[in-house]
């Protein structure tokens, strides 16, 4: 079974429009954190935002927020006022198992932005 | 954040030749991991790099093949041995300060092609 699900292959969202990335994911740890990374066509990973499974709070940085559902085991990713700079790849990670720190990724999502 | 250096950052190689791909961090970290991004797929970890002592492999990949140091808390090679076409990808390494740490970088990437 997957781990981490990522349903939209690909978005396209007209510039300053909100964007939500879907992601839901299956653990039975009930100690695990939730990571998303944008990967534009450079290659690099870049580190968004973080959850932990304890957290109360939905996690924030900047234009970035995570829907944290997790009765529903979901993660999504909202992105406020997107930009044109903003059109990459999207994964959803998940690490389980504290002090085993590796990341399961999901297949990705092509954000699009349109000017 | 860490900040992350990997060399080389791409290169083209024949068939049945290695690669060492060099790691190097701005401060020592915990652990160190590396992963694999086939095209247009999403990262497969390859092995947790452990410091002083071999690697820890995930499910289908080996030693021989994937062979990895790591000398100290700063610095990791992954080599990729008796290279062929499939082994074409984007290799990353990727650090956490700390076991739980809610942050993990990746570095920049090594975009290897296997002619």
């Amino acid at each position: 079974a997957q781990k981490i699900t990522q349903t939209q292959p690909g978005m396209f969202v007209q510039e300053k429009e909100a964007v939500t990335l879907d992601c839901t994911y299956d653990t039975s740890d009930q100690s695990y954190g939730l990571f998303w990374y944008k990967q534009p066509s450079s290659g690099e990973m870049i580190f968004l935002i973080y959850q932990g499974s304890y957290d109360e709070q939905n996690a924030t940085e900047g234009r970035y927020s995570l829907n944290f559902q997790k009765a529903r085991k979901s993660a999504n990713l909202v992105i406020s006022a997107s930009q044109l700079g903003d059109s990459a790849m999207y994964f959803c990670a998940m690490r389980e198992n504290f002090g085993n720190e590796k990341l399961t990724f999901g297949t990705g999502t092509r954000l699009t932005i349109i000017p | 954040s860490a900040v992350i250096s990997q060399k080389p950052s791409r290169d083209i190689c024949q068939r049945g030749t290695s690669l060492t791909i060099q790691c190097q961090v701005d401060s020592q970290v915990t652990m160190m991991f590396w992963y694999r991004q086939q095209p247009g797929q999403s990262l497969t970890l390859i092995a947790t790099a452990n410091q002083g002592s071999e690697a820890t492999y995930e499910s289908g990949f080996v030693i021989d093949k994937f062979p990895i140091s790591r000398p100290n808390l700063t610095f990791s090679t992954l080599t990729v041995s008796n290279m062929s076409p499939e082994d074409s990808s984007i290799y990353l390494c990727s650090v956490t300060a700390r076991a739980g740490f809610s942050e993990q970088y990746f570095g920049p990437g090594t975009r290897l092609t296997v002619t």
